[in-house]
């Protein structure tokens, strides 16, 4: 299967600072990466749909202001939690989709821990 | 009622053992359908896809019931490494994709 790659794994910082996490397609163009969060024991749950050169679709509740996301080109999309607080602590994971896969292809994840 | 259903389990059998786990979905426009595994604090892994005419991959089966707006995935002679929590997903033309809650199945020694 295809690869995405995601960056950092793992980031703990302080309550109020900002967390940028990267997520990229290695070896096919996304033309559509979602962006997941996961609480213990929880199911995954969309945040936001990101497509390439356009702004991103957000899911009910959450606040595009506060996870900024950013597909500026075909092979990677930017998650940036805003003023992270203890609550925003999740395991953050992207997924990819090319055009011509109708499968999704999900990175590693992302670690939260706000302090 | 959720689009995606499932039943959260867990499911508990011994080594050896044959397990089905079945999803329901809500949106009969939906036309792809997904078993993906996730293990405990991974991404999660994709199982197979499901076709119409149902398919196998070796010791899995998945099949689906268009009419009923059910999938189903069947494991057998269960392994250790097997214990994970499954997920039913499904897509509607163009969209997102919808995640059920998962299954979680433990394969005991």
């Amino acid at each position: 299967g295809a690869v995405v790659s995601q960056h950092p794994s793992r980031v703990i910082c302080k309550s109020g600072t900002s967390v940028k996490i990267e997520c990229r397609s290695l070896d096919f163009q996304a033309t559509t990466m979602f962006w997941y969060r996961q609480f213990p024991k929880k199911s995954l749950m969309l945040m936001a749909t990101s497509n390439e050169g356009s702004k991103a679709t957000y899911e009910q509740g959450v606040e595009k202001d506060k996870f900024l996301i950013n597909h500026a080109s075909l092979t990677l999309s930017t998650l940036t939690v805003t003023s992270a607080h203890p609550e925003d602590s999740s395991f953050y994971i992207c997924s990819a989709v090319s055009g011509s896969h109708n499968e999704q292809f999900f990175g590693p994840g992302t670690r939260l821990t706000v302090l | 009622r959720k689009e995606v259903e499932q039943d959260p389990g867990p499911f508990n059998v011994p080594e050896g053992a044959t397990v089905a786990f079945n999803c329901t979905y809500s949106n009969s426009a939906s036309q792809s359908f997904f078993w993906y595994r996730q293990d405990c604090r991974k991404e999660p892994k994709l199982l197979m896809s499901v076709y119409s005419s149902g398919n196998e991959d070796g010791r899995f089966t998945a099949q689906l019931n268009r009419a009923s707006q059910y999938i189903s995935l069947l494991i057998r002679d269960s392994k250790l490494s097997d214990s994970a929590t499954y997920l039913c997903v499904v897509r509607r033309p163009g969209q997102n994709f919808v995640f059920g809650p998962g299954t979680r199945l433990s394969v005991l020694p």
